[in-house]
C-alpha cells in the first residue's frame, strides 16, 4: 500500500485566498483524522471521521475551516478566507478499527501551508 | 481537559549512551500509550505502543509505564545520531475511544 497520500506538499497562498487540502487514507481504514502542527501549538486534532461521517470537529478553530470526506478514499480540509494564523503542517491521518484500543494512526507526508 | 506533559527538550546525549524520554498524563483511566519519532520536517511515526504495567522491549527500544503514577517512558539504548528527532507521546483516553491525545514532544540530539 502507499500510505496516506496527501496534496500539495507545499502551499504558499495570499491572504484572503481559498486553500484546499486533500487527503487519500490507506485503503481499509475506518478513521481518518485532521492534524495541524505548529511549533507553539504543537500537534492538534482539528476533525476526524468514522466511516466517511464527521464525529468531532470541536478542533476546527473557526468557521473558515471545513472538511469534508465524500467517499471512504477521499478527504478535504478547506480554509476559505485564509488568513496569516493559518501557517502550519496540516497531517492526514488515518487508522484500521481492528476493535483494539492500541489501533495506531498512520500519518501522511503532510502539506506545508504557508499564508502570506 | 485531557493533558499529556512532555519536556520539550532538547535532550542531547552522547552517541552510545542511553537517552530517557518521558510522559507524563492527566486521565487516570487511560488504557494505551504510543511513541512516535518525527524527524525534522516529516510526519511522525509509530516506533512503540504499551497498555500494560511494566516495561516493553523492542530492540534498542524500552517503554515502561507506570499507571499508579501516570507517566510512561521511553530508553534508546545505544543512542546513534540517526535517532537525532523529537518523540511525541501520545495517550488513548478511557471508554474504548481510539483517539489519542499527543503531547508536544521532546526534542532528543545524540550527538558523535
Amino acid at each position: 500500500d502507499a500510505g496516506v497520500i496527501q496534496s500539495p506538499r507545499h502551499e504558499v497562498t495570499e491572504m484572503g485566498q481559498e486553500v484546499t487540502l486533500r487527503c487519500k487514507p490507506i485503503s481499509g481504514h475506518d478513521y481518518l483524522f485532521w492534524y495541524r502542527q505548529t511549533m507553539m501549538r504543537g500537534l492538534e486534532l482539528l476533525i476526524y471521521f468514522n466511516n466517511n461521517v464527521p464525529i468531532d470537529d470541536s478542533g476546527m478553530p473557526e468557521d473558515r475551516f471545513s472538511a469534508k470526506m465524500p467517499n471512504a478514499s477521499f478527504s478535504t480540509l478547506k480554509i476559505q478566507p485564509s488568513e496569516p494564523r493559518d501557517s502550519a503542517v496540516y497531517f492526514c491521518a488515518s487508522s484500521p478499527t481492528s476493535g483494539i484500543s492500541t489501533d495506531t494512526q498512520y500519518f501522511g507526508p503532510g502539506t506545508r501551508l504557508t499564508v502570506l | 481537559q485531557k493533558e499529556v506533559e512532555q519536556n520539550s527538550g532538547p535532550l542531547s546525549v552522547p552517541e552510545g549512551a542511553i537517552a530517557s524520554l518521558n510522559c507524563t498524563y492527566s486521565d487516570r483511566g487511560s488504557q494505551s500509550f504510543f511513541w512516535y519519532r518525527q524527524y525534522s520536517g516529516k510526519s511522525p511515526e509509530l516506533i512503540m505502543f504499551i497498555y500494560s504495567n511494566g516495561d516493553k522491549e523492542d530492540g534498542r527500544f524500552t517503554a515502561q509505564l507506570n499507571k499508579a503514577s501516570q507517566y510512561v517512558s521511553l530508553l534508546i539504548r545505544d543512542s546513534q545520531p540517526s535517532d537525532s528527532a523529537t518523540y511525541l507521546c501520545a495517550v488513548n483516553p478511557p471508554g474504548g475511544s481510539y483517539i489519542p491525545t499527543f503531547g508536544r514532544g521532546t526534542s532528543l540530539i545524540v550527538h558523535p
